[in-house]
C-alpha cells in the first residue's frame, strides 16, 4: 500500500459526458501529480499541484482540468469524453515541489471506460 | 525532452533464472525510480536510485549518472515478478516531472 488513494477504481461512462477522478495523498505530501496510462501513448505526465497550486503541466487536453484543495486531496475533471480518453489514469503523491530529491508513490489507478 | 529507453522490450523466463533489465537516459537527472506494474496495473516503487547502487532481497539497482544508464538486477526469478518494469526519470534541466521509458515486459514461467 503506497499510502495514495485514488477513487473509483473503475469507472465506464458514455462518449460525451464527464467524470471526476479523486485523489488523496500520502500524508504529509504537498504534490499531487496526475498521469495518464493508455496502451498507445505509455505513461504520460498531465498536470502536478503543490500544496494548492498548479506547478508544472504536461500533455493535458483543454477537455480535462484538475484542482487541488486545501486539504490537499487532489480531483481531475474530464469532459465531453471521447473513446480514446479510456485508460488507467493514475495519481501520484511527493513530499516537495519537485520530483528531484523526492521518491514519488503511485496510487492504485482508476481505471475509466469510455463506450 | 530527456529521452527514456528501456531494454529489451520483453523478456520470458523460467523460473529461477536471472534477469538484468536496462534504462538509458539522454540527459542529466535528478530522480530516477524503478517501478514494477503488476498484471492488476499497480505501480509498484522498487529503487529510488538517481545514482549508486541498492539492494533489497532478490533485487538490484545500478545508475551510472556520469554514463546515464541504470541497470535493475533480479535474481532468482519467480511468477509473481511477472509484470512490466518501468524506469522514470525526472530531468535537471527543463520541466520538473518524471518521465517514463516504454516498459521492459517481463513474463516468468513456471
Amino acid at each position: 500500500d503506497s499510502g495514495v488513494t485514488q477513487t473509483p477504481k473503475h469507472l465506464i461512462t458514455a462518449t460525451g459526458q464527464r467524470v471526476t477522478l479523486r485523489c488523496s495523498p500520502r500524508s504529509g505530501d504537498l504534490s499531487v501529480y496526475w498521469y495518464q496510462q493508455s496502451l498507445d501513448q505509455g505513461l504520460q505526465f498531465l498536470i502536478q499541484y503543490y500544496n494548492g497550486e498548479e506547478r508544472a503541466k504536461g500533455n493535458i487536453l483543454e477537455r480535462f482540468s484538475a484542482q487541488q484543495f486545501p486539504d490537499l486531496h487532489s480531483e481531475l475533471n474530464l469532459s465531453s469524453l471521447e473513446l480514446g480518453d479510456s485508460a488507467l489514469y493514475f495519481c501520484a503523491s511527493s513530499p516537495g515541489r519537485a520530483p528531484s530529491g523526492n521518491t514519488i508513490y503511485f496510487g492504485e489507478g482508476s481505471w475509466l471506460t469510455v463506450v | 525532452g530527456i529521452q527514456v529507453e528501456q531494454s529489451p522490450p520483453d523478456l520470458i523466463l523460467q523460473e529461477g533464472a536471472n534477469s538484468t533489465l536496462r534504462c538509458n537516459f539522454s540527459d542529466s537527472v535528478n530522480n530516477l525510480q524503478w517501478f514494477h506494474q503488476n498484471p492488476w496495473g499497480q505501480l509498484i516503487n522498487l529503487f529510488y536510485i538517481p545514482s549508486g547502487t541498492k539492494q533489497n532481497g532478490r533485487l538490484s539497482a545500478t545508475t551510472v549518472a556520469t554514463e546515464r544508464y541504470s541497470l535493475l538486477y533480479i535474481s532468482s526469478s519467480q511468477t509473481t515478478d511477472s509484470g512490466v518494469y518501468f524506469c522514470a526519470v525526472d530531468q535537471i534541466q527543463g520541466a520538473q516531472k518524471l518521465v517514463f521509458g516504454q516498459g521492459t515486459r517481463l513474463t516468468i514461467n513456471p
